[in-house]
């Protein structure tokens, strides 16, 4: 079945450094790619999506390339805030319109950000 | 945005008992809802989608008539944990699609703690 794992967390990370969180996944065909970002005491928010190789979604500074030679969708954001600890979630779901919801997640990786 | 509304967000109760946990859509007709179930320190897993009006259907593994999921209006679904253990308890996250533009936007969560 499909699955996706993320770099183990928690990170942390001083303000305006360069951040990374690793993204890799295992499916079938050509499934659409996503960051789910989750901050305290919220609900998971969509970041950013990719939905075809060499896509590039971004959104707020952060930016994830859908690599499919790599089976990869890294998460990469040049300049941390404070305002960026949060949870981030990769997730996949299945090529087809009607099975947009059915999202496989990652673990999650907690991010903290110190000034 | 759009917003959806988890109720309640925190849960403790005695083995045996039954406990219901709401989904809402604040301001848009959710034609599909699903139900995610998170270990600590895991990734979410899709429990069951139901759509507005009929039946939920639920993934392999997961027990209907332990979890009965009901979708009775396009703004409101339902999670019942009935008899519930302390292997039950868990982490519970409701998404809902549907709106202007069909994205998914996910509830809070719902943390319960049997006893």
């Amino acid at each position: 079945g499909d699955s996706v794992t993320q770099m183990e967390g928690p990170v942390t990370l001083s303000e305006e450094a360069f951040l990374t969180i690793n993204c890799t996944y295992t499916a079938t065909g050509y499934p659409s790619l996503f960051w789910y970002v989750q901050y305290p005491g919220e609900g998971l928010q969509l970041l950013l999506k990719a939905t075809k190789a060499d896509d590039k979604g971004s959104n707020k500074g952060f930016e994830a390339t859908y690599r499919k030679e790599t089976t990869s969708f890294h998460l990469e954001k040049g300049s941390v805030q404070v305002s960026d600890s949060a949870v981030y979630f990769c997730a996949l779901s299945p090529p087809g319109g009607t099975s947009y919801g059915k999202l496989t997640f990652g673990q999650g990786t907690i991010l903290t950000v110190h000034p | 945005g759009a917003v959806v509304s988890q109720h309640p967000s925190w849960v403790i109760c005695k083995s045996g008992t039954s406990v219901k946990i709401e989904c809402r859509s604040l301001d848009f007709q959710a034609t599909t809802m699903f139900w995610y179930r998170q270990f600590p320190k895991q990734s979410l897993m899709l429990m069951a989608t139901s759509n507005e009006g009929s039946k939920a259907t639920y993934e392999q593994g997961v027990e209907k008539d332990k979890f009965l999921i009901n979708h009775a209006s396009l703004t409101l679904s339902t999670l019942t944990v009935t008899s519930a253990h302390p292997e039950d308890s868990s982490f519970y996250i409701c998404s809902a699609g549907g709106g202007r533009t069909g994205e998914l936007f996910f509830g809070e969560g719902s943390r319960l703690t049997v006893l």
